[in-house]
């Protein structure tokens, strides 16, 4: 059976501070591979999202990149973190759309 | 833009009665899903209907869709506390790509 896994769950870091969230998937492979922001109380924001190794669709300009290295690894960066960084970050695969998306349990990032 | 919009943004309903919240979007889709995040934690895909689909049914779960409307509702019948959640409806349109569009989300509490 496919597994997503990411982490941390909950991570602190101060302004100007790098970021590397790491998000894998097991027991599937050439995985669509996403990662969404969600702030307090509200809808999910696409930040990117792949097709296929080394590559990466942006949706929105930001602080923020993702690399895919690996066929079932997907790499959230940052070089230095600002305030508005803050929020709750999502991996998730599908194999196809039809089939819906899988999350993984999401990381909670508070820049201070 | 946002395609998926959810309303009520908050239902507030006693256990054994039936939730209905509906989502509205804008351009054409091949599919609508809906899905359920507890609070903190990743969302789970609950059920997909397809664009040529006016209702499908999983559970205690109903879904229609009226794509002449553009708008899909979600029911859920004989609620329990354990029903708790935010619930949003996600997109796929003939532009989207590998990826979904999701809502703001409807908050449901179910009281005992």
């Amino acid at each position: 059976s496919q597994t997503i896994h990411q982490w941390p769950a909950t991570l602190v870091q101060p302004v100007g501070s790098p970021l590397s969230l790491e998000c894998t998937v097991e027991g599937t492979s050439n995985p669509n591979l996403y990662w969404y922001r969600q702030a307090a109380g509200r809808g999910l924001q696409l930040l990117f999202y792949s097709v296929g190794i080394g590559q990466i669709s942006s949706e929105v300009p930001q602080n923020l990149s993702a690399s895919r290295p690996q066929d079932r690894q997907f790499i959230l960066s940052s070089k230095k973190l600002l305030l508005s960084d803050s929020g709750f970050y999502l991996c998730a695969w599908s194999r196809q759309l039809l089939y819906g998306y899988t999350f993984g349990s999401g990381t909670r990032l508070t820049v201070v | 833009s946002q395609q998926g919009e959810e309303d009520p943004q908050a239902l507030s309903i006693q256990e054994g009665e039936n939730a209905t919240m509906n989502c509205s979007y804008k351009t054409s889709i091949n599919n609508l899903q809906w899905y359920r995040q507890n609070s903190g934690r990743g969302l789970v895909h609950l059920i997909l209907i397809r664009s040529n689909e006016r209702e499908k049914h999983s559970g205690r779960l109903r879904v229609t869709l009226d794509t002449s409307k553009k708008s899909s509702s979600l029911l859920i019948t004989a609620s329990r506390a354990a029903d708790t959640a935010s619930y949003f409806c996600a997109t796929d349109g003939e532009t989207s790509g590998s990826r979904l569009t999701f809502g703001e989300g409807t908050q449901l509490t179910v009281n005992p």
